[in-house]
């Protein structure tokens, strides 16, 4: 079973400049998260999709962020006007929805903005 | 709101040690779900345990023991000789059952190295 993949791992930007990142979730689940994780922190939830509906946004995702998942399979985040502020971990996780529902996380995009 | 407090921020013991993490949680549900995730160097959060607020038995896994007792709202982790691939940043986080969602609030973390 393939897990959970993310891409890229690392991107270097300027700020001002936008990016995107990119998740791949485990295949069969309908549910995916973004968290982001600064130094010497646990994640912090970001926003979360059941299938192709964005059910939730944390206040942490400021109008600069928008996350989509067009066909309830991969999920886009991308952050408008980067600030220095924005340097984190993104993290991805995915889960299927049910009593033992379970979320599994990806490797992580690390972003650093100059 | 949902709080997680690991307050050991660093431990370090030397290889064959047992040790305890700890974990202690706030929230007004009834129903909840705890974890653990382990974070190696490389990054990636590794899923390690699931318990819900109804089940509370401790439970073992290998090396692996955790101790879940609500009337202290804590949520203990032991790791019983240690070795040195146990080295990681390790996670406490509790579930928002709010509307479904099991989005996860996590703890700041314990970063646990062992010592050969």
């Amino acid at each position: 079973d393939t897990g959970v993949s993310q891409d890229p791992r690392h991107k270097i930007t300027k700020r001002g400049q936008n990016v995107t990142f990119r998740c791949d979730p485990i295949s069969e689940h309908n549910r995916l998260y973004w968290y982001r994780q600064t130094l010497g922190q646990g994640p912090e939830f970001l926003t979360y999709f059941q299938n192709e509906a964005q059910l939730e946004k944390s206040r942490l995702l400021s109008n600069r962020f928008s996350a989509e998942r067009p066909k309830g399979s991969f999920s886009t985040l991308e952050i408008q006007r980067t600030e220095q502020g924005d340097s984190a971990m993104y993290l991805c996780a995915s889960s299927l929805a049910g009593i033992r529902d379970t979320q599994y996380f990806g490797p992580g995009t690390r972003l650093t903005v100059l | 709101a949902q709080k997680v407090t690991q307050a050991q921020t660093e431990i370090s013991v030397v290889e064959k040690e047992d040790v305890t993490l700890d974990c202690v949680y706030e929230t007004r549900d009834t129903t909840y779900y705890l974890f653990w995730y382990k974070q190696p160097p490389s990054g990636e959060l590794v899923f390690l345990i699931r318990r819900n607020s109804f089940d509370e038995q401790n439970e073992i896994s290998g090396r692996y023991s955790w101790n879940f007792q609500k009337s202290t709202s804590s949520f203990n982790f032991t790791i019983t000789a240690s070795q040195v691939v146990d080295s990681a940043v390790y996670f406490c986080a509790l579930s928002d059952k709010n509307f479904g969602n099991e989005k996860l609030t996590f703890g700041t973390g314990t970063r646990l190295t062992i010592i050969p």
